[in-house]
Parts: C-alpha cells; sequence; structure tokens
C-alpha cells in the first residue's frame, strides 16, 4: 500500500522569501503520479504541481517547483518569492494503480504554511 | 471550468441518524472520491467509484457506504451516525487515469450530537 509521509506539521516564512515543503512516500509500483495540492482557508483544494515517475526532470509552475528524487522516495515543494496568498494547508499526494486499471490517490497529513508580512 | 458541488456545507445530525451526502459533477468524470479531513491526519479515502454503479473500498471504509447510480452523483452514507463521524468530508472527481488532476467540492462539516 502506498503511504506519504510530511513531517512537517506547521511551516512559516517572511514574504519573498523562498520555503521548502517536505514529503516522502513509499510505494511498491514503478509508474505513478506525485501531487501537491494547496487547501486556502476557503477549504477549496487545488492543484498547485504535479510530477511523473518516469520523468527525471523537476516539475515546475512559475514560483512552484519540486525536487524529485525517486531513489529516495523524497517529493518536496519549493515555493520563491512566498506571497500572503500561499498561507494555505499543503498536503502531498501519490497516486498509483489499484487493482486493474483504477487508481487511488492518497494524501500525507499536511503542512500549514504560515507567510508572515 | 469544472464544478464539484456538495450539497451541504455544513450538517448539524443526532446521534443513530441515517445521513446522506451529496455530491455532483458536471465534467462527466469516470471517477469520484469521498474523503474525509481530521486535524493532524491529513485526508484520508473513504470509498471511491471508477464508474457508474461501481465502488471501492478507501482506507477507511467501515461505518460508510456509497451509491453511486448516475455518472455525476456519488453519494456518501452514514447508516447511523456516531460522534466519532464528526469531520469534514471531501468529495472530489477526475477523469482519465491516475496522472489526472482530482477536483474537489468545498467540504462538508458534519457534526454529530
Amino acid at each position: 500500500a502506498q503511504t506519504v509521509t510530511q513531517s512537517q506539521p506547521e511551516m512559516s516564512v517572511q514574504e519573498a522569501e523562498t520555503v521548502t515543503l517536505s514529503c516522502t512516500y513509499d510505494t511498491s509500483e514503478s509508474d505513478y503520479y506525485l501531487f501537491w495540492y494547496k487547501q486556502p482557508p476557503s477549504r477549496q483544494m487545488i492543484l498547485v504541481i504535479r510530477q511523473e515517475a518516469y520523468k527525471q526532470q523537476n516539475a515546475t509552475e512559475n514560483r512552484f517547483s519540486v525536487n524529485f528524487q525517486k531513489a529516495a522516495k523524497s517529493f518536496s515543494l519549493k515555493i520563491s518569492d512566498s506571497q500572503l496568498g500561499d498561507a494555505a494547508m499543503y498536503f502531498c499526494a501519490s497516486s498509483e494503480l489499484s487493482g486493474g486499471s483504477n487508481y487511488k490517490l492518497t494524501f500525507g497529513k499536511g503542512t500549514l504554511l504560515t507567510v508572515n508580512p | 471550468d469544472v464544478k464539484v458541488t456538495q450539497s451541504s456545507r455544513y450538517l448539524v445530525k443526532r446521534t443513530g441518524e441515517k445521513v446522506f451526502l451529496e455530491c455532483v459533477q458536471d465534467m462527466d468524470h469516470e471517477n469520484m472520491f469521498w474523503y474525509r479531513q481530521d486535524p493532524g491526519l491529513g485526508l484520508r479515502l473513504i470509498y471511491f467509484s471508477y464508474d457508474v454503479k461501481m465502488k471501492e473500498k478507501g482506507d477507511i471504509p467501515e461505518g460508510y457506504s456509497v451509491s453511486r447510480e448516475k455518472k455525476e452523483r456519488f453519494s456518501l452514507i452514514l447508516e447511523s451516525a456516531s460522534t466519532n463521524q464528526t469531520s469534514m468530508y471531501l468529495c472530489a472527481s477526475s477523469s482519465g487515469g491516475f496522472n489526472t488532476e482530482a477536483f474537489f467540492g468545498q467540504g462538508t462539516r458534519l457534526t454529530v450530537v
């Protein structure tokens, strides 16, 4: 069974600075996807970034980038030039096949990010 | 834009009541999911469905059942609500395979008293 571990329950960063959120995962599959989702106080969960396990190049979306270390099963999220609107709960997630063609999306416990002005 | 709508944002029910949480998506997605979110525990998968009338247990299915009679609608049922089912419930949907983005509803905060 896949597991996702986020070891930082809370993090804080000064506005305009850079912060890295950690995530490790465990899976027996060779092909899978990894995701970072953001849940602001409005509760609306939105996708931040995704990474395919077969791709060695780290995914980037504007100020958000990942450091994907497949051998170490590590998938950290870096937020550059942090903004007040980045304050949210961040969830790391992995997706893998769960019998046949069905798949499961498993989440970590989340990291609450505070951005200080 | 994809829209996933959960029928209630806040709900208060009594112990022993049968509770229905409804979720509707408008993008013809095959896959739908129910999660519960608790502080310090993250999102835990209760049930998911990959087709009409098809369902699979997630990690914490005990005390819950689901129904998917139509593709756009996925219902979570608490047969006899208990106080330990007080939680935030999130519905999500996605198309295609495991590489696709999941879209979430705004959640239902259920309190069982």
